[in-house]
């Protein structure tokens, strides 16, 4: 079966610092991997996906991720984080075979003036 | 264009009552899915639709609740005999086609207390 973890549930990070929020997957055949975010009060709204290829994807907002096999991680970075992004981030897990999605637990992003 | 919208946004219930949960998907998604999210837990997922096919109902935690999606569209989530622990968001998300590469449309959720 295939399995999230997002072992941080809070991140604080100062404005115009870099950002790195973990995810780690289980799954045995390439997976399909997605980043969500919750705003408070907010439904989840897709930052970005990889399905196969270049394994550095960038998403909306100035958001990327890496894929690395050998880690089975999924990480999402951002260089410099705004007030805005205060949020709740999930990561999610997918397959070809598998039309429901696995998410993580969410990481909680405060972002200090 | 219009998105995933939920209604109520907020339902606030006793104990035992029964509650209805509505959704609408963006027109032309043909799959639809109901999660619930725990203060502080991920999403859970609850059930899935898609087309005609018969719903998957894997994730439904009691047979108290139920879901229904008519004409390919609207779908509601009914909760029988509400408990306290049925405390949650409700959300919806609806997607192009199946397959675990599409991308999922959520609605803002229905925040449902019951007392």
């Amino acid at each position: 079966a295939q399995s999230v973890t997002q072992p941080d549930i809070h991140i604080t990070v100062s404005e115009g610092a870099s950002l790195e929020l973990r995810c780690n997957y289980s799954y045995g055949a390439t997976p399909y991997l997605f980043w969500y975010v919750q705003s408070p009060g907010q439904g989840l709204q897709l930052l970005l996906k990889y399905f196969s290829g270049d394994t550095l994807v960038q998403g909306i907002k100035g958001f990327e991720a890496e894929f690395k096999r050998s880690q089975s991680s999924f990480n999402l970075r951002k260089p410099s984080v705004h007030w805005s992004d205060a949020a709740e981030y999930f990561c999610a897990v997918s397959s070809g075979g598998s039309y429901i999605p696995t998410f993580g637990r969410g990481t909680s992003l405060i972002v200090h003036p | 264009g219009a998105g995933v919208s939920q209604s109520p946004s907020n339902k606030v219930t006793e104990k035992g009552k029964d509650v209805e949960l509505r959704c609408d998907p963006i027109s032309g998604h043909t799959a639809l899915y109901w999660y619930r999210q725990s203060l502080g837990q991920g999403l859970e997922f609850l059930i899935y639709f898609q087309g005609n096919s018969a719903p998957d109902k894997s994730g439904l935690p009691s047979d108290r609740f139920s879901a229904e999606r008519t004409g390919g569209s609207v779908s509601t989530l009914t909760i029988q005999r509400t408990q306290q622990e049925d405390s949650a968001v409700y959300l919806c998300a609806s997607s192009l086609g199946q397959g675990g590469q599409e991308t999922q449309y959520f609605g803002p959720g229905t925040r449902l207390l019951v007392l």
